[in-house]
């Protein structure tokens, strides 16, 4: 049974690039959520998908977008990156409330 | 303003004995409080969670205790192997508000044999 998986595992963009992250949730679960976790932090909640619509979204800017395919699988869209958006990017999935995140490996990203 | 706080950046523990990690919160609306496992190069891993109508939880070795009227919570791991080795992070969320969590920065376990 496979975990959630994210692509790539790295990447490494310039300033003023865009950046698309992608996330295949565990079997069976139907919401996706992203964390940013900057170097020496805690994950921070970036935004949530259920039904192909964003149901939750933390305080991050809207360069930041998402979607979510029928699927359930999941993309995360940076527009204009910023040197301070360099983070391990998590995808994590889970089904019905209070159902505990299963998390992927991440995405490492750097911007130069 | 941090509303998870784990004030303690690491701790270290000797095999065999009690692992003690501490956090504490501000948000009296969280009413939900879990805590993950982080090896390097992995995602976080579940550990243990503990609804705010509860002030104990207890699974194999972990146990969570909740102190809503001091807002703190501990994890407890007896007794503590190296394979604990790891960044505990401990989370809340205000299940009022959605089912995001608010994560403390994590408190970097060290068990040696």
């Amino acid at each position: 049974d496979a975990g959630v998986t994210q692509s790539p595992t790295h990447l490494i963009k310039t300033r003023g690039q865009q950046v698309t992250l992608r996330c295949s949730p565990k079997s069976g679960h139907d919401t996706v959520s992203w964390y940013q976790q900057a170097l020496g932090q805690g994950p921070q909640f970036i935004f949530q998908y259920y039904e192909e619509e964003e149901r939750q979204r933390g305080n991050f800017p809207d360069r930041f977008s998402g979607h979510q395919y029928p699927n359930y699988s999941s993309e995360l869209n940076v527009n204009a990156l910023l040197l301070g958006d360099s983070a391990l990017y998590l995808c994590a999935s889970n089904v019905g409330e209070n159902s505990p995140l299963h998390f992927g490996n991440g995405t490492r990203l750097t911007v130069t | 303003d941090q509303q998870v706080k784990q004030n303690s950046p690491s701790l270290s523990v000797q095999e065999g004995r009690i692992s003690i990690l501490n956090c504490d919160y501000t948000n009296s609306m969280f009413d939900y409080f879990l805590w993950y496992k982080k090896y390097p190069a992995e995602g976080p891993t579940f550990l243990i969670s503990i609804s705010s109508i509860k002030d104990k939880n207890e699974d194999g070795r972990f146990t969570v205790f909740l102190n809503k009227s001091a807002k703190h919570l501990s994890l407890h791991i007896v007794p503590s192997q190296p394979g604990d080795s790891a960044v505990y992070f401990c989370a809340a969320s205000d299940n009022q508000a959605g089912t995001a969590l608010i994560f403390g920065k994590g408190t970097t376990l060290s068990v040696s044999s």
